[in-house]
């Protein structure tokens, strides 16, 4: 089954304690990308990746790093989580330039930071 | 920078009736892609539909259809027949062509009453 898994679902941490959320795909898709959801901003992006080893800023960055060391994995890494980072996140996949339309996302992950 | 709004945080319509729901954007991209996203209460992120810019027709997905005005850069998502199961947050998204920097509305609360 295609899918993008998200692990792990919830996640209750505190403040300056590092965490890593983790994000695999199965679908050998070239382009990952983490969003956060915040209730009346929508959805915002906080990195892509195109390939392996090539990632680049979304709008809001900071305060996060990820990495592309394999096709399949794309974790987002917090290494002094705040509470302003309490959010739900998702990690989204697809296959190529333009076919958004095959984009996958992940369950999700339910952030707080107390 | 791209900027995706919807300006209606939250609707509500009867079984069986149509809903429009409004999205607009702006930018100075010639070439790029409007996807319109559903989110019910699972979290789960839906592709409902896509639109390449440039193409004039109108995308359809059964009883989902769009108004796409490229000149008003306006970009609305119709839904016919309303049901239950369309109950849901619904997010436009805006990605220009050749990137994956993926700019989304605030989204709209859509509740269909029986």
């Amino acid at each position: 089954e295609a899918q993008v898994t998200q692990n792990p679902r919830y996640l209750i941490t505190v403040t300056g304690k590092k965490l890593t959320v983790t994000c695999s795909q199965n679908m050998n898709h070239e382009y990952m990308s983490w969003y956060r959801q915040d209730p009346g901003l929508g959805l915002r992006q906080i990195y892509y990746s195109m390939n392996v080893e090539v990632t680049d800023k979304g709008d809001v960055p900071e305060g996060y790093k990820v990495s592309r060391k394999e096709k399949r994995n794309f974790p987002l890494i917090l290494e002094s989580p705040s509470p302003n980072q309490t959010s739900l996140y998702f990690c989204a996949s697809s296959s190529g330039q333009g076919a958004w339309n095959e984009a996958f996302f992940g369950q999700g992950t339910r952030l707080t930071v107390v | 920078a791209q900027t995706v709004t919807q300006s209606q945080p939250e609707m509500s319509v009867q079984e069986a009736e149509t809903v429009t729901l409004s999205c607009t954007y702006d930018t100075s991209e010639s070439n790029y892609y409007l996807f319109w996203y559903k989110q019910p209460p699972s979290r789960q992120m839906i592709l409902v539909i896509r639109q390449e810019a440039y193409k004039q027709q109108n995308a359809t997905e059964n009883r989902f259809s769009v108004n796409f005005q490229k000149a008003a850069k306006s970009f609305s998502l119709k839904i016919s027949d309303s049901q239950l199961g369309d109950t849901a947050m619904y997010f436009c998204a805006f990605i220009p062509g050749g990137y994956q920097k993926v700019t989304f509305g605030t989204g709209t609360k859509l509740q269909v009453i029986p």
